[in-house]
């Protein structure tokens, strides 16, 4: 089955650098999500991406974060001068359609700020 | 702005039995509601979605219920079994249709 692959697994980076998680989502799905877990919370909602741009991006999403889909298979989240509160399970999520699919998801990058 | 309940936090069952998880929301104006499991350290897998105007979804073990109006779901589980151990998540499309909000979960562990 096909499935949500997501690299690094783990990553490991001091405060202030800049960090990129990639994602390479199902082949033929067109809408595009980032998530993220503080450990212990909830999952919470980042970014959704549909037709190359933002769809929708919460509170947290602030300017220190930028997606991009370079290519037709990876879809990207940056962050550009990490923070220890960035600290958290980042997942990628990806779906063929909108409303009436589910949402499938990797097995999510660790990241932590040192 | 959509807000999702889980209730119990956590939950603990000898194996065979059955049990119930709740979930409810804010805001009635759902597109559907989709439950998902976690394991420890893992990522999220899709159980069941019901669509605004369904009222159940069934598969296998599991039967996920929806009251709009009254914006709760509720989760069962039948003949629980120690590999059914994981946090079990909520989630609703919000107004917009294109962020999925999800509820905090309920950590269920079954003992054999």
């Amino acid at each position: 089955e096909p499935e949500v692959t997501q690299t690094p697994s783990h990553q490991v980076t001091q405060m202030g650098q800049e960090v990129i998680l990639r994602c390479v989502p199902i082949s033929n799905h067109l809408y595009f999500y980032w998530y993220r877990q503080i450990l212990g919370q909830k999952v919470e909602f980042l970014v959704s991406f549909y037709n190359n741009e933002i769809s929708e991006k919460s509170e947290i999403f602030d300017d220190q974060f930028s997606v991009e889909r370079p290519d037709g298979s990876n879809f990207t989240l940056k962050i550009r001068s990490t923070k220890l509160e960035d600290s958290a399970m980042y997942f990628c999520a990806s779906s063929l359609g909108q409303m009436a699919f589910t949402l499938h998801f990797g097995n999510g990058t660790r990241l932590t700020v040192t | 702005k959509q807000e999702v309940t889980q209730i119990p936090a956590a939950l603990s069952v000898p194996e065979g039995e059955n049990l119930v998880l709740n979930c409810s929301f804010t805001d009635s104006a759902i597109y559907n509601l989709q439950w998902f499991r976690q394991d420890p350290g893992k990522g999220l897998t899709s159980l069941l979605l019901i669509q605004s105007s369904q009222r159940e979804q069934t598969s296998g073990r599991l039967n996920a219920s929806l009251d709009k109006s009254s914006g709760r779901s509720t989760l069962y589980i039948a003949a629980s079994q120690p590999g059914d151990s994981a946090t079990y998540l909520c989630a609703v499309f919000n107004q917009a249709g294109t962020a999925l909000i999800f509820g905090k979960g309920t950590t269920l562990s079954v003992s054999s």
